[in-house]
C-alpha cells in the first residue's frame, strides 16, 4: 500500500542471530503493528504501538521486542533467532479510519 | 471459536455461486468495520467497509451486512470466480481510537 514500506523484503538469518525488520510509513499515523503469518494461518499479532515511545505486547511477543522512536518508523527486533520464527512478517498502520498494510517481509531462520 | 495456532477454517463455494463469509467481533464499542482479502503471497487488501449507524452496504459484487445485536458481521460474495479464491479477514475499529483488531480468517475455495 502507498505510504508504508517494510525492509528488507527477504532475509535468511541463521540460529542465534539478532534480527531487525523495519517498517516505514509516510501516513503519520498514530498506530502501528507488526503480525506473523504463517503458512495457512491467520495474522496475528506481535506488538503494536499507539504513539511515540509507547508500545504494548499483542497475542505472539515472546522472543520479540519493539521500538518507536519516531512517528514513521517501527522496529522489530528478534534478539537470538530460532526456527519457529520463520515467517512472514506483515506491519500496519491505523490512522483516521483507514488502514494499510506492508508488503511483508519473508524470513527464514536456519 | 477459533484458536490461535489452528489453520484457518476453508468455505467450498461452486464457481458461479454466491459465498458467505461469517464473521464475529468483539468490542461492542466498535463502529467501524473493514473486510480484507489476502491473496497468497501477498498483504491484505481492502475490499469493503460499513460504519455501525449502517447495517448493510453494497459494492462490485460484494455486500456487507452488520447486526450490531449479536455482534456479527458477514461478507457476501455474489456469482463468485476463481479469482475470488482468498483469505478473508473482517476487522474492526473505533471506540475512542483508531486501533484495529483482525478477526482470525477464512480461507474460501472456488470448485470449478
Amino acid at each position: 500500500d502507498a505510504g508504508i514500506t517494510q525492509s528488507p523484503r527477504h532475509k535468511v538469518t541463521e540460529t542465534g542471530t539478532p534480527v531487525t525488520l523495519r517498517c516505514h510509513q509516510t501516513e503519520n499515523h498514530r498506530y502501528m503493528y507488526w503480525y506473523r503469518q504463517d503458512p495457512g494461518h491467520g495474522l496475528r499479532l506481535i506488538h503494536y504501538s499507539y504513539g511515540v515511545k509507547d508500545t504494548d505486547k499483542g497475542e505472539v511477543s515472546d522472543g520479540y521486542s519493539v521500538s518507536r522512536s519516531k512517528t514513521e518508523d517501527f522496529l522489530l527486533t528478534l534478539e537470538s533467532a530460532t526456527s519457529s520464527q520463520t515467517s512472514v512478517y506483515f506491519c500496519a498502520t491505523t490512522g483516521s479510519s483507514k488502514a494499510f498494510f506492508g508488503q511483508g517481509t519473508r524470513l527464514t531462520v536456519v | 471459536g477459533e484458536s490461535v495456532g489452528l489453520h484457518l477454517p476453508t468455505l467450498s463455494v461452486q464457481e458461479g455461486d454466491n459465498s458467505i463469509i461469517n464473521c464475529a467481533y468483539s468490542n461492542s464499542a466498535s463502529d467501524y468495520f473493514i473486510w480484507y482479502k489476502q491473496e497468497s503471497g501477498k498483504g491484505p487488501q481492502f475490499i469493503i467497509d460499513i460504519r455501525s449507524n449502517m447495517d448493510k452496504r453494497q459494492g462490485q459484487r460484494v455486500t456487507v451486512l452488520l447486526n450490531k445485536t449479536v455482534k456479527h458481521l458477514s461478507l457476501q460474495i455474489a456469482a463468485t470466480q476463481p479469482g475470488d479464491s482468498a483469505v478473508y479477514f473482517c476487522a474492526e475499529m473505533g471506540g475512542r481510537d483508531d486501533k484495529i483488531i483482525f478477526g482470525k480468517g477464512t480461507r474460501l475455495h472456488i470448485l470449478p
